[in-house]
């Protein structure tokens, strides 16, 4: 079946550092990827999205390129702020109906 | 920018008791969907329904969970009786079809305590 892996965290960063978090799947067909964001206290935001190879999802400095040959999506940024704190989510799909969730990474900037 | 609503943002609730969470989603969409996210763990999907029925659910989704479109914009989760383990944040989720597809708008969440 469909499923995401998500590399554990947490990962704690200084202000302005790389970051990446590694996202790779499991799917059937042709899925859409995504990667959502959630901030303290705070619902699922979309962050960005890649429907198919090739693509790249951009939104607030951060990327992801969906790679059929390695079933990757790592999510990018050149240079985090105290701002991007949060758990950042991996998700695949709909390819029927339901979204697949990786585990989540949370991720701590520090000033 | 049209978005997705959940009420209550916070439900405490007895355990044994019955729990309604109630969604607005977003206005032309047709999917909605249900999720819940155990304290600390994965976002895990329960339920998806379309043309006034459920198109899907998930193991979780059991008996005493029930899903129901009362009118033309609420979208509701029903816990018939609740259990410790059903503490949880519950999102409501919704998506269109067209250019949008795929993409599903998620609801702040409501967060259930179950004493």
């Amino acid at each position: 079946g469909n499923s995401v892996t998500q590399m554990e965290g947490p990962v704690t960063l200084s202000e302005e550092a790389f970051l990446t978090i590694n996202c790779t799947y499991t799917a059937t067909g042709y899925p859409s990827l995504f990667w959502y964001v959630q901030y303290p206290g705070e619902g699922l935001q979309l962050l960005l999205k890649a429907t198919k190879a090739d693509d790249k999802g951009s939104n607030k400095g951060f990327e992801a390129t969906y790679r059929k040959e390695t079933t990757s999506f790592h999510l990018e940024k050149g240079s985090v702020q105290v701002s991007d704190s949060a758990v950042y989510f991996c998700a695949l799909g709909p390819n029927n109906n339901d979204m697949r969730f990786g585990a989540g990474t949370r991720l701590t900037v520090k000033p | 920018e049209p978005e997705v609503t959940q009420t209550p943002s916070h439900q405490v609730t007895q355990m044994g008791q019955e729990v309604i969470l109630r969604c607005v989603p977003i206005s032309n969409h047709l999917y909605f969907y249900w999720y819940r996210q155990i304290l600390g763990q994965k976002v895990e999907f329960l339920v998806s329904f379309y043309n006034n029925e459920i198109s899907e659910k998930s193991e979780i989704f059991d008996d005493q969970f029930s899903v129901e479109r009362p009118d033309g914009s609420n979208f509701t989760l029903k816990i018939r009786s609740t259990k410790l383990e059903d503490s949880a944040m519950y999102f409501c989720a919704s998506r269109s079809v067209g250019l949008a597809f795929g993409t599903q708008y998620f609801g702040p969440g409501t967060r259930l305590t179950v004493l």
